[in-house]
């Protein structure tokens, strides 16, 4: 079981480049969330899914998109990059049916950075 | 979403010290999730916390749920330099997701 994963680890783009963050799961959960974390300002959420198909925003979602066509998978987009968007990006996923009802388990993060 | 306010920023500690920590919000909580943030990794759940007043353990960790139900409390007894990392508070903020507090960076000296 590997849990949940993030690729890539670490990126730099420039201004204005695009480019997709994948984050997997094999825990079979429904729901799957992307963050972002800047110093001093702890976890932000990005966008979440509650089930394959459907996506919903979060706290600062502008700059960003995201799709979920398989279960397992969530990726996270940014069309044309800006320095405001260096950050590290975490994906979580959680099983609302069993177990401890909200935690949430993340991946190990992806370091971005925008120049 | 409620706001939640964790304090103290940081920390700096010598190692076999306890460490006590807090978080407050503007509002009321059903439940309170304690994670830590290794340096380099993902946050990972240390206490999950269902009922007010409830005290629960986990080895050297101890959490409360505040009896208002809008604060709640993480205790570190007998710290070793492993602690280090951010510990953040969380609590469920609609059905779906949970809000973060900004977290609390805990650092030990051997």
């Amino acid at each position: 079981n590997a849990g949940v994963t993030q690729t890539p680890k670490f990126r730099v783009l420039k201004t204005g480049q695009s480019m997709t963050l994948l984050c997997a799961q094999d825990m079979n959960h429904e729901y799957m969330y992307w963050y972002r974390q800047d110093p001093g300002m702890g976890l932000r959420l990005i966008h979440y899914s509650v089930g394959e198909g459907t996506t919903a925003k979060g706290e600062v979602p502008d700059g960003y998109n995201v799709s979920r066509l398989k279960k397992q998978n969530f990726l996270l987009g940014l069309e044309s990059a800006a320095p405001s968007q260096t950050s590290v990006y975490f994906c979580a996923s959680r099983d609302p049916q069993r177990g401890r009802l909200d935690e949430q388990f993340f991946g190990p993060g992806t370091r971005l950075t925008v120049l | 979403g409620q706001q939640l306010n964790q304090s103290p920023q940081s920390m700096f500690i010598q190692e076999g010290e306890d460490v006590s920590m807090n978080c407050t919000s503007s509002s009321i909580f059903n439940t309170w999730l304690w994670y830590k943030q290794d340096p380099g990794e993902g946050p990972v759940l240390l206490i999950a916390l269902y009922k007010a007043g409830e005290l629960t353990s986990n080895g050297r960790l101890t959490a409360q749920f505040g009896i208002t139900r809008k604060d709640s409390f993480l205790n570190i007894s007998a710290s070793i330099p492993s602690d280090v990392g951010i510990y953040f508070c969380a609590g469920p903020n609609s059905g779906y997701a949970l809000n973060f507090g900004k977290g609390t960076s805990l650092l030990v000296t051997p």
